[in-house]
């Protein structure tokens, strides 16, 4: 079992453009939540995907929108990049829209210059 | 607005010498409180699932503990494997998940 496996691991971006992250679940997990996570800070939730549709948002900006797929995949897209948006980016799986056994990806750092 | 508090930011332990890390919380319907371990430039590893006010739950040299406001992780006899950033995230009764900021762990040989 892989675990939940996110690509790319790092990317660096200009201010203005467009990035997609990418998530792929546990098995079995039907359920993705994405995170912002700040340097010495804990994860923020963005939004969670549940039979794909968005069913949670937290207080992030229209910026930041997802996906997600039949096969429960999930994306992340963050337009109009800003210095601020710099972090790493967790993706978590569940199954069902409960946090009974939520398990996380290694992360995207994404980097704004 | 959902909240959780974390104490102390950070901890220094001597290896074997046993201590308690913080977890307060402020949420709407509660419906789970997570411990999470962190390393450095990694995903948070899942450690616990706590429900309910009394409810206990351990793992090798972790024991976690919930009441109704605040949570603690003790760490017994701890050994330098154990230095890692410990976070602390609740559910609400709107499936969000709230994490606190979490506690910085050095343990020395």
């Amino acid at each position: 079992d892989a675990g939940v496996t996110q690509s790319p691991t790092h990317l660096i971006k200009t201010r203005g453009q467009q990035v997609t992250l990418r998530c792929s679940p546990k098995s079995g997990h039907d359920t993705v939540s994405w995170y912002q996570q700040a340097l010495g800070q804990g994860p923020q939730f963005i939004f969670q995907y549940y039979e794909e549709e968005e069913r949670q948002r937290g207080n992030f900006p229209d910026r930041f929108s997802g996906h997600q797929f039949p096969n429960y995949s999930s994306e992340l897209n963050v337009n109009a990049l800003l210095l601020g948006d710099s972090a790493l980016y967790l993706c978590a799986s569940s199954f069902g829209q409960g946090y009974t056994e939520a398990f996380f990806g290694q992360g995207t750092r994404l980097t704004v210059v | 607005e959902d909240q959780v508090t974390q104490s102390p930011e950070a901890l220094r332990l001597q290896e074997g010498e046993s201590s308690s890390l913080n977890c307060s919380y402020t949420v709407s319907g509660l419906r789970g409180l997570f411990w999470y371990r962190q390393d450095p430039g990694k995903g948070p590893e899942f450690l616990f699932t706590l429900y309910s006010a009394g409810e206990e739950k351990e793992k090798e040299r972790l024991k976690a503990t919930l009441t109704k406001k605040e949570s603690f992780l003790h760490i017994t006899a701890p050994k330098p494997e154990d230095s890692a950033t410990y976070l602390c995230a609740v559910q609400a009764s709107d499936y969000k998940l709230s994490f606190g900021a979490g506690t910085t762990v050095t343990v020395r040989a």
